[in-house]
């Protein structure tokens, strides 16, 4: 059973617009949470955090907010540009310096 | 400063071979890890490295071992492949055990027929 869960498999954005991928989680104990993201052929490489003492974490673009009770959180991408067609990860740990479980993944396509 | 190196980046393996995958990071850091990515799943931990001179077990371990020969280098190792190994092995190290800070090389697709 998946601990960490993102239910979309693939999302379509128009370029300029708002891109939003989610990501739920069942361990109550998750208390940091990692964006990656991943282009092909490449490693996956770290986009932004958010630990459960914070609600929101922003980073030029990139925005998470964090859901505790909802155990749910999600990455906005404002503006979205082609550039950022790839696939996004996320990922939870019980806490910092542990082990992470990642999600299946999101593949964002990003139309011009 | 190539970060993160893996080789091979391609393989196919017949079932029963064996074969040790390499990786190197050139950052300094403490922390070595690695993963597979299957397709529709995460990536997952198979064996971490927290300091040169340790290793431990992740989710993953079974069918494979693994060595920290110093601090830039730590080696898988497919004693006997399995069809079920096919998959993309992923290494990453970080200065220390916080995931912000892990950066991953471009992967091994290994493919055990």
């Amino acid at each position: 059973d998946q601990q960490v869960k993102q239910n979309s498999p693939s999302l379509s954005v128009q370029e300029g617009r708002i891109s939003i991928l989610n990501c739920d989680y069942t361990n109550s104990m998750f208390d940091y949470f990692l964006w990656y993201k991943k282009y092909p052929a490449e490693g996956p490489t770290f986009l932004i955090s958010i630990s459960s003492i914070k609600d929101k974490n922003e980073d030029g673009r990139f925005t998470v907010f964090l859901n505790k009770s909802a155990k749910h959180l999600s990455l906005h991408i404002v503006p979205s540009q082609p550039g950022d067609s790839a696939v996004y990860f996320c990922a939870a740990s019980v806490a910092w310096g542990q082990n992470f479980v990642f999600g299946p993944g999101t593949r964002l396509s990003v139309l011009p | 400063n190539a970060g993160v190196t893996q080789t091979p980046k391609f393989q196919v393996l017949k079932t029963g071979q064996s074969m040790t995958l390499q990786c190197a990071q050139d950052m300094n850091h403490n922390s070595m890890y690695w993963y597979r990515q299957d397709p529709g799943m995460g990536l997952r931990l198979i064996y971490y490295s927290a300091s040169e001179g340790t290793t431990d077990k992740g989710e993953v371990p079974n069918g494979y071992n693994v060595s920290r020969l110093n601090k830039r280098e730590f080696s898988l190792r497919l004693e006997s492949a399995a069809p079920s190994q096919t998959s993309v092995y992923f290494c990453a190290s970080s200065i220390d055990r916080g995931g912000s800070s892990q950066f991953f090389g471009p992967g091994t697709r290994l493919t055990v027929l």
